[in-house]
């Protein structure tokens, strides 16, 4: 079964500019979560989306916003750019609505805005 | 809200040594599950072991296994005959188990242990 793939897996764009993300989660599974890594404030969790409906959100601003599709594939957007928005973000995806589900990673996007 | 404190930044081990990497935890809750996710350096993060609070009995996976103090609110990762692909970041991660609240599948990550294997 193929794994979680996120694309692109690299990024440049610059300040003010806006981004999307895609995350194809495995197959079967419902449940996409987003993270942001960075070096200052390591691995936070952006939102997640279950059957199309985002379940939970992070602590971060109205310019980062997501989607589920009917397929579970997710998309994540970054409006106006900002240096800091420079990251690594994951894509994890599991069964369903957590329990004792397991999320299993993606290999990441890493975005650099210049 | 849970927070998760890995206070080694970096840790090393002899190869075939025994290594054993902390983690404790705050949080109110009586039920949750507790993670150690591996990150070499392809940034890939992979699931070494999981820990569900309501047992008793550490987990094992081959050669890691964890010691979990529920009372101490601690969990420590330790890894046994330690290999070269051992090498990377070792995250500690949180996850409540009420899903009804909306917790559902979100992870709290302490800030990683950095672990180096040496000939």
């Amino acid at each position: 079964k193929a794994g979680v793939t996120q694309t692109p897996r690299y990024l440049i764009k610059t300040r003010g500019q806006q981004v999307t993300l895609s995350c194809s989660p495995i197959s079967g599974h419902r449940s996409v979560s987003w993270y942001q890594q960075t070096p200052g404030q390591g691995l936070q969790f952006l939102f997640e989306y279950f059957s199309e409906t985002q379940r939970n959100k992070g602590n971060f601003p109205g310019r980062f916003s997501g989607r589920q599709f009917s397929n579970s594939r997710s998309e994540m957007n970054v409006s106006t750019l900002e240096l800091g928005d420079s990251a690594l973000y994951l894509c994890a995806s599991s069964l369903g609505a957590g329990g004792s589900d397991t999320q299993y990673f993606g290999p990441g996007t890493r975005l650099t805005v210049l | 809200a849970q927070t998760v404190t890995q206070s080694q930044p970096e840790m090393s081990v002899q190869e075939a040594e025994t290594v054993t990497l902390s983690c404790t935890y705050d949080t109110s809750e009586s039920d949750y599950y507790l993670f150690w996710y591996k990150q070499p350096p392809s940034r890939q993060m992979i699931l070494v072991i999981r820990q569900e609070a309501y047992k008793q009995q550490n987990a094992t996976e081959n050669r890691f296994s964890v010691n979990f103090q529920k009372a101490a609110k601690s969990f420590s990762l330790k890894i046994s005959d330690s290999q070269l692909g051992d090498a990377a970041m070792y995250f500690c991660a949180y996850r409540t188990y009420i899903i009804l609240t909306g917790g559902g599948n979100k992870l709290t990550f302490g800030t990683g242990t950095q672990l180096k294997v040496e000939l």
